[in-house]
């Protein structure tokens, strides 16, 4: 079956340090890919996403490029705010198949970013 | 515009007690899903609704579980008999609509926390 498998955390870093987190995949048919953020106190919400091979997500200065050659979504940002501070989630939803679009996520990866 | 609401936002019950969580999907939205997350699992999909029909259920851990939707909006997840293995935040989201071969964007809901005691 599907399979999101992120780089463990918790993550620190000094402010406008350089972020990756890593995200590999496993899916059996046409998987879009996401990157979901879960601020504290709040729900979860879209980053950014890339629904084809060699696409780039971007928003809020974070990017992500979707390598289906190394089945990898990692997630990056060239320099971290405190605002930043959250749990990023990697996800896919598998398009082939039966799938109506449900997300398979990663465990979550919690970034706390000092000043 | 309102997003997805969810209620109550916290819930304690006794082992053994039946719950009702309810969902307000985003109006107009025909996707609704149900999702669980827990320390132990992560994560994890529950039940996807399109309009009043679930034709996705596979995520639904036992028979103690089941969900309903009325009126192509609010949705209701039930929990029977519940077990402490059940404590966990319940996240629903919706979604304008779902079809087989494309993603649309899901909006979450901010949650319910149950924890059985």
């Amino acid at each position: 079956g599907d399979s999101v498998t992120q780089m463990e955390g918790p993550v620190t870093l000094s402010e406008e340090a350089f972020l990756t987190i890593n995200c590999t995949y496993t899916a059996t048919g046409y998987p879009s890919l996401f990157w979901y953020v879960q601020y504290p106190g709040e729900g979860l919400q879209l980053l950014l996403k890339a629904t084809k091979a060699d696409d780039k997500g971007s928003n809020k200065g974070f990017e992500a490029t979707y390598r289906k050659e190394t089945t990898s979504f990692h997630l990056e940002k060239g320099s971290v705010q405190v605002s930043d501070s959250a749990v990023y989630f990697c996800a896919l939803s598998d398009l082939g198949g039966t799938s109506y679009g449900k997300l398979t996520f990663g465990q979550g990866t919690i970034l706390t970013v000092h000043p | 515009g309102a997003g997805v609401s969810q209620s109550p936002s916290n819930k304690v019950t006794e082992k053994g007690k039946d719950v009702e969580l309810r969902c307000d999907p985003i109006s107009g939205h025909t996707a609704l899903y149900w999702y669980r997350q827990s320390l132990g699992q992560g994560l994890e999909f529950l039940i996807y609704f399109q309009g009043n029909s679930a034709p996705d259920k596979s995520g639904l851990p036992s028979d103690r579980f089941s969900a309903e939707r009325t009126g192509g909006s609010v949705s209701t997840l039930t929990i029977q008999r519940t077990q402490q293995e059940d404590s966990a935040v319940y996240l629903c989201a919706s979604s304008p609509k779902a079809s087989l071969g494309f993603s649309y964007e899901q909006y979450f809901g901010p949650g319910t926390r149950l924890t059985v005691t």
